[in-house]
C-alpha cells in the first residue's frame, strides 16, 4: 500500500526563517511524490512535484522539496519565510500502478509570524 | 492555464435534500475528474474517480446510490448528494486531468463546503 506522512500538524517559523516542512512516504515502485498547499476554504494549488532526475526539486513561490531515497522523505523547505506562506500544505504520493490515484498525507499547517 | 471551477462555493441544506455540485475545467478538457472529500484538519479522501461517458469508478466505503457522479462531457462533471444527512457536511473538492498533457498531474478546484442542517 502508498501511503505519506506528515508528523508535523503545524509548524511556527518566523518570517525571513528558512522552513521546512517534513513528509515520509511509503510506497512500492518509484514514488512519484508531490507537495500542495491549501489555502481557507479554497482548493490545493500544486508547488512542486518529484518524478525522476535532480533530487532538489524546485517549485513555485521559491520553495523547493529535497528527495531523499535511502530516508524516503521528500520535505519541503523555503529559505526565508513570508507571511504570506501561511497555508495549509500536502505531500502526496501517486500510485504507481493507478496514475489517476493520489494519496495525501494528513497536512502540515504553517504559521509565520512577522 | 488549466483552472477548473466548482459551483456552489457554499451551500446550506436541509436534511433530506439533494445537493449538486458542478465541477468544470475552464480552459482544457478532462476525460477524467476526481472528487475528494475533506474533514475539518484533516486530509483528503478520494471518494470516486468520474470518467466522461461512462460510469463514475467509486473507492471502498463510499456509497454510490447516496453519491451520484455524472460526467456529460469532456468539461463538466457533477456530484449530487442525495438525501442528505448533517454527517455529510464537508468540503467537497473536484480535481481534473488533462486529456491532452503526458502528464497525470490533477488539477484542483477551490472546493464546495456544504452544510447539512
Amino acid at each position: 500500500a502508498q501511503s505519506v506522512a506528515q508528523p508535523e500538524d503545524q509548524v511556527n517559523v518566523a518570517e525571513g526563517n528558512p522552513l521546512t516542512v517534513k513528509c515520509t512516504y511509503s510506497v512500492s515502485g518509484n514514488p512519484y511524490l508531490f507537495w500542495y498547499v491549501q489555502y481557507p476554504n479554497r482548493g490545493l494549488q500544486f508547488l512542486l512535484k518529484y518524478i525522476t532526475g535532480d533530487n532538489l526539486v524546485k517549485g513555485s513561490y521559491g520553495f523547493e522539496a529535497e528527495f531523499n531515497k535511502s530516508q524516503t522523505s521528500f520535505h519541503l523547505k523555503k529559505p526565508s519565510a513570508l507571511v504570506s506562506d501561511s497555508a495549509l500544505y500536502f505531500c502526496a504520493v501517486r500510485d504507481p500502478y493507478n496514475f489517476n490515484k493520489f494519496y495525501f498525507g494528513s497536512g502540515t499547517k504553517l504559521n509565520v509570524k512577522p | 492555464g488549466a483552472v477548473v471551477s466548482q459551483h456552489p462555493s457554499w451551500v446550506i441544506c436541509k436534511s433530506g435534500t439533494s445537493v449538486k455540485i458542478e465541477c468544470r475545467s475552464l480552459d482544457f478538457q478532462a476525460t477524467t475528474m476526481f472528487w475528494y472529500r475533506q474533514f475539518p484538519k484533516q486530509s483528503l479522501m478520494l471518494m470516486a474517480t468520474s470518467n466522461e461517458g461512462s460510469k463514475a469508478t467509486y473507492e471502498q466505503g463510499v456509497e454510490k446510490d447516496k453519491f451520484l457522479i455524472n460526467h456529460a462531457s469532456l468539461t463538466l462533471s457533477t456530484l449530487t448528494v442525495t438525501s442528505a444527512h448533517p454527517e455529510d457536511s464537508s468540503f467537497y473538492i473536484c480535481s481534473a486531468r488533462d486529456r491532452l498533457a503526458s502528464s497525470y498531474e490533477q488539477y484542483f478546484g477551490p472546493g464546495t463546503r456544504l452544510t447539512v442542517t
